[in-house]
């Protein structure tokens, strides 16, 4: 059966620090791996990977993949309160669904 | 170029009744994804679709769930008879098309189920 681990699925930090979230998976027919951040409503995009050893960046966000290993993980440096969200990892089985993960829950504290 | 619509946004049953959800993807998208989302978990599959079609319904129940997507309007998730147990927040995203290595979903803002 196809699935995906999220951990921690929890997390409390204080404005500043660093955190990395992590995400392995086991899927038939692996395309792609996905990350979204979910705060009160729909799921926004973050990062898509489908290469090894690729970092992909945005702003204090990155990301890589290690497909070898099967797992991603997500760094967020220098957190800020508006980073408090759920950070969902999915990942493309070839057309046939997007497996999600059950998310980490990360919070901020001021 | 409006995103993933989703309605109604909130939607209460009494037990026993049915509920209707509506999901219109993107302008330009053929494929639709509908997710479950019960507190503190994350995203559980249900059913993908593109037109006229379901590709995969394996994370749907079999009894009182079904959905649609007709060739012209919204996609449908529909539940008859609803129970307590179906309370939660039910999320449509959509897609371009198959076979592109870069596809991502985009999702609507879900739909908040909940049975009295």
């Amino acid at each position: 059966e196809d699935k995906v681990v999220q951990s921690p699925l929890s997390l409390v930090v204080h404005e500043g620090d660093t955190v990395t979230l992590n995400c392995s998976y086991e899927v038939t027919n692996f395309r792609s791996l996905l990350w979204y951040k979910q705060e009160k409503k729909a799921p926004t995009f973050l990062f898509m990977l489908t290469s090894s050893g690729i970092e992909k960046k945005s702003g204090r966000l990155s990301s890589i993949l290690d497909k070898k290993e099967l797992f991603s993980i997500l760094n967020i440096t220098a957190t800020q309160t508006g980073d408090s969200a759920i950070y969902l990892c999915a990942v493309d089985n070839y057309g046939q669904n997007f497996v999600f993960g059950p998310g980490t829950r990360l919070s901020v504290l001021p | 170029n409006a995103g993933v619509m989703q309605n109604p946004r909130h939607l209460v049953r009494r037990r026993g009744q049915e509920a209707r959800l509506r999901c219109s993807p993107m302008k330009g998208h053929s494929h639709v994804y509908w997710y479950r989302q019960l507190p503190e978990e994350g995203l559980k599959f249900m059913v993908y679709l593109q037109k006229e079609n379901i590709i995969d319904e394996s994370g749907m129940p079999k009894e009182r769930f079904s959905a649609e997507f007709p060739k012209e309007g919204p996609s449908i998730l529909r539940i008859q008879q609803v129970v307590r147990g179906d309370s939660a927040a039910y999320f449509c995203a959509s897609s371009p098309t198959e076979g592109l290595a870069n596809e991502k979903l985009f999702f609507g803002s879900g739909t908040q189920l909940s049975v009295l």
